[in-house]
């Protein structure tokens, strides 16, 4: 079963505008969340985490908000910016655990 | 300072043959992962080493998958009799601890013909 899922393959925004990338997941031991940039050919980069103890984390242009009740996280990229463009993987990990359960990815495409 | 890195960034082999993989993780990191990631998927959990032991391996999907960490820095991972279905990137990623984000490698391209 996929505990982690981000829904939209795919999002196209527009340089200068905010991108919204969404991702849930179903199981309820998971409390460390985490986000993922990754390139072509180059292994994924941490990009931001939150804890489940939070609501929001913001880094610079990068801010994710939790909803523990709905199972929900987003990650909000602004100014997205062309070098944003990318696949954005949402990770999630129990606290007595290690392993990182990753969603499907979405495709970020910020046109100039 | 340097990264994960991991050999070789490329791999045919035929079906049946022996392979291994090898990751360096960044200096001082204990804890050491490998994912698998197949095409259009997120990575998938392999194993996890904290020091030299495999702490978790569960996510093996077979036992002709293995791994080693040996002097609890360098691993290897071994896939004996390999199948086309094994044909993936296999990621490296380390930290700290087991509390701290992971930062992966480049991975390995495994071509299985």
């Amino acid at each position: 079963d996929q505990q982690v899922k981000q829904n939209s393959p795919s999002l196209s925004v527009q340089e200068g505008r905010i991108s919204i990338l969404n991702c849930d997941y179903t199981n309820s031991m998971f409390d460390y969340f985490l986000w993922y940039k990754k390139y072509p050919a180059e292994g994924p980069t941490f990009l931001i985490s939150i804890s489940s103890i939070k609501d929001k984390n913001e880094d610079g242009r990068f801010t994710v908000f939790l909803n523990k009740s709905a199972k929900h996280l987003s990650l909000h990229i602004v100014p997205s910016q062309p070098g944003d463009s990318a696949v954005y993987f949402c990770a999630a990990k129990e606290t007595s655990g290690s392993r990182l359960t990753f969603g499907e990815g979405t495709q970020l495409t910020v046109n100039p | 300072g340097a990264g994960v890195s991991q050999t070789p960034s490329n791999k045919v082999t035929e079906k049946g043959k022996y392979v291994e993989l090898r990751c360096d993780p960044i200096s001082g990191h204990t804890a050491l992962y490998w994912y698998r990631q197949s095409l259009g998927q997120g990575p998938e959990f392999l194993i996890y080493f904290q020091g030299t032991g495999a702490a978790d391996d569960s996510g093996l999907p077979n036992d002709r998958f293995f791994a080693v960490r040996p002097e609890g820095s360098v691993s290897t991972l071994k896939i004996q009799r390999t199948e086309r279905g094994d044909s993936a990137v296999y990621l490296c990623a380390s930290s700290p601890s087991i509390v701290h984000e992971q930062y992966f490698g480049p991975g390995t391209r495994l071509t299985v013909t």
